[in-house]
């Protein structure tokens, strides 16, 4: 049972133009999402996050929007750039008592082209 | 500021044998989670270690256990290896506080069981 959904497996987009990632999860306890990105043969490294009591977050070329009713997230890259490529994991804050841990997606790999 | 580390990067083994993986935190974080990821998906939350004792289990067998030092290291401890147990191991750590719990990432241990 798959309670966070990153359904685009790959997307390819042009450098400069403006990059969509969508996340779909299915609990709606879930209070606290994650965006991680991941270069190959390195860790996920944390991108940016955002509460429930927000709809949008902003960190530069990086903004994450959140709709509780959809139980939708996704993550906007503008502009785009090449060193952009790479799997980008959205995750759920999955926290019960007092365990500390996170769902995560499947992942979407950007491709941003030159 | 160190990250976090683990050693070996790349390891083989058989089925039916065991391994062990280690992980140093950040500094600073006192809290170790170890994930799972499997190819073509996102990590899998396998447990979590604070103040050297366990504090929450994913779905995953007993054959998989864990320990956490007094510096916050950790070691995570596959028995009876099944080729299924193939995959990146990440180790995160983290310094949880209200209403943010960032991981930080090692850069995994790859283990192949053939």
């Amino acid at each position: 049972d798959q309670q966070v959904k990153q359904n685009s497996p790959s997307l390819s987009v042009q450098e400069g133009r403006i990059s969509i990632l969508n996340c779909d999860y299915t609990n709606s306890m879930f209070d606290y999402f994650l965006w991680y990105k991941k270069y190959p043969a390195e860790g996920p490294t944390f991108l940016i996050s955002i509460s429930s009591i927000k709809d949008k977050n902003e960190d530069g070329r990086f903004t994450v929007f959140l709709n509780k009713s959809a139980k939708h997230l996704s993550l906007h890259i503008v502009p785009s750039q090449p060193g952009d490529s790479a799997v980008y994991f959205c995750a759920a804050d999955a926290t019960t008592s007092g365990t500390y841990k996170y769902i995560f997606g499947t992942g979407t790999r950007l491709k941003v082209l030159a | 500021e160190t990250g976090v580390t683990q050693s070996p990067t790349h390891l083989i083994k058989t089925r039916g044998q065991q391994v062990t993986l280690r992980c140093s935190s950040q500094s600073g974080h006192n809290t170790v989670s170890w994930y799972q990821q499997a190819l073509g998906q996102g990590p899998q939350f396998i447990f979590q270690y604070y103040r050297e004792e366990e504090n929450g289990r994913g779905n995953f067998p007993p054959r998989f256990s864990g320990l956490q030092f007094p510096n916050y290291s950790s070691e995570l401890n596959v028995n009876a290896l099944e080729l299924d147990d193939s995959a990146l191991y990440l180790c995160a750590s983290s310094l949880p506080s209200s209403g943010a719990n960032v991981l930080t990432f090692g850069a995994g241990s790859r283990l192949t069981v053939l």
